[in-house]
């Protein structure tokens, strides 16, 4: 079946506008990973859900970030007044399960965030 | 803990040698790990996974070993091909507890 799917793979924004990033994860997979990789670094953790909810957003750097997954499925990661310092590559993965189970997760390419 | 910026560790092996990653971790309640490969322009790529009640784990021309002692994982690759060419991370995750933390990542290249 289909992998982890991001839209768009690039996103050019000016500092203060408000982006959105989508992803669609494997099919029966029931928790979904958030995570931001900077140039030369490893991917660094924002949040993690299992099924609807966030069962964990510690990494969430402060409230401009915010992420939903209303039904389970698809998620998207809502940025607020951009600033040039979020620029990355925004990751997400998903799991066939979350707490208890193997975590093995699956990535995606990724969304390209350039704030000019 | 490992030092962060821009320049990644690079190793430089020779297509068909063998070829060793190291990554040292700092978190002495993990219990599970993973490696993983990225290449340019694209997500991480599972490899292979340990758990702790291991210290050797084999796939297909890859070992991972795991030294709690000392709180250290290496990657083993065997026949290292051109296509072996990427970056590649540890990972550790207490298992229950669903995130993931990277290291830093060495840059692997490999010359036919």
């Amino acid at each position: 079946g289909a992998g982890v799917s991001q839209t768009p793979s690039n996103k050019v924004t000016e500092k203060g506008k408000y982006v959105e990033l989508r992803c669609d994860p494997i099919s029966g997979h029931t928790a979904l990973y958030w995570y931001r990789q900077s140039l030369g670094q490893g991917p660094e953790f924002l949040i993690y859900f299992q099924g609807t909810g966030a069962a964990d957003d510690s990494g969430l750097p402060n409230d401009r970030f915010f992420a939903v997954r209303p039904e389970g499925s698809v998620s998207t990661l809502k940025i607020q007044r951009t600033e040039r310092g979020d620029s990355a590559v925004y990751l997400c993965a998903s799991s066939l399960g979350g707490v208890g189970s193997k975590n093995i997760q699956y990535f995606g390419a990724g969304t390209r965030l350039s704030v000019l | 803990g490992e030092s962060v910026g821009l320049h990644l560790p690079t190793l430089s092996v020779q297509e068909g040698d063998n070829s060793i990653i190291n990554c040292a971790y700092s978190n002495s309640a993990s219990d599970y790990f993973i490696w993983y490969k990225q290449e340019s322009g694209k997500g991480p790529q599972f490899i292979i996974d340990i758990r702790s009640n291991m210290d050797k784990r084999q796939g297909q021309r890859v070992t991972v070993l795991l030294n709690k002692t000392v709180k250290h994982l290496s990657l083993q690759i065997a026949a290292t091909q051109p296509g072996d060419s990427a970056v590649y991370f540890c990972a550790e995750s207490v298992f229950n507890a669903g995130k993931l933390i990277f290291g830093q990542g060495t840059e692997l290249s490999v010359k036919p």
